[in-house]
């Protein structure tokens, strides 16, 4: 069974500083996807950003970009230049390719963007 | 073009009652997931559609819980009778037709039931 930990429950960052999210996994897979999304207060649960385990370079999307660590089974997600609209949960989540599209997912952490 | 919604968005029953929870997925989208969040706890899987048919619901806890997707448009998925520990966020998603690994899945804002 797949596995997604998210170790820190809350975190404050100042806004434009820079915020690392943390996300270990483990599996026996080889052919996997890993995902951030991001839910802001009352809104609809968004996908972030997505890393496909065969690809070595990290994924890059505008302010955010993830540090995967196949060998660790890491995945910490960095936002750069927080800004107030960045405050939500944030969910680490798992999908083994040949498993259609069942996500697994962490306890999520909630980031908090101080003015 | 609408997102995928969920309704209600809260229910507060007691113990005992039935509650049923609705998706409307994006148009179009014949894949459909329902996922919870008990208090404290990770998202958990409970089931996928492909249209009308329940292609994997492994998640379902247990058969007080019932979900229907009749005609592969909205879905329903309901709690009967309703305990305390079902209390929690209900999420409903979508993905487009093809179940490539990697689709995009599209989420509703949850609806949130508290059993008392």
């Amino acid at each position: 069974a797949q596995t997604v930990t998210q170790s820190q429950p809350e975190m404050s960052v100042q806004e434009a500083e820079t915020v690392t999210l943390s996300c270990t996994y483990d599996t026996s897979e080889n052919n996997y996807y890993l995902f951030w999304y991001k839910q802001p207060p009352s809104r609809q649960m968004i996908l972030v950003i997505r890393q496909e385990a065969y690809k070595q370079q990290n994924a890059t999307e505008n302010r955010f970009s993830v540090n995967f660590q196949k060998a660790a089974k890491s995945f910490s997600l960095k936002i750069s230049d927080s800004q107030l609209g960045d405050t939500a949960m944030y969910f680490c989540a798992f999908m083994i390719k040949a498993a259609g599209n069942k996500l697994t997912f962490g306890g999520g952490t909630r980031v908090l963007v101080k003015p | 073009e609408a997102g995928v919604t969920q309704f209600p968005s809260h229910s507060v029953i007691e113990k005992g009652q039935t509650v049923t929870l609705r998706c409307d997925p994006i148009s179009g989208h014949d894949n459909l997931y329902w996922y919870r969040r008990v208090m404290g706890k990770e998202i958990k899987f409970l089931l996928h559609f492909v249209k009308e048919s329940k292609q994997d619901e492994s998640g379902m806890p247990n058969n007080r819980f019932l979900a229907e997707r009749t005609g592969g448009t909205y879905s329903t998925l309901k709690v009967q009778p309703a305990e305390l520990e079902d209390s929690g966020v209900y999420f409903c998603a979508s993905s487009p037709v093809r179940v490539q690994p990697g689709n995009t899945i599209y989420f509703g804002e949850g609806s949130w039931l508290t059993v008392v």
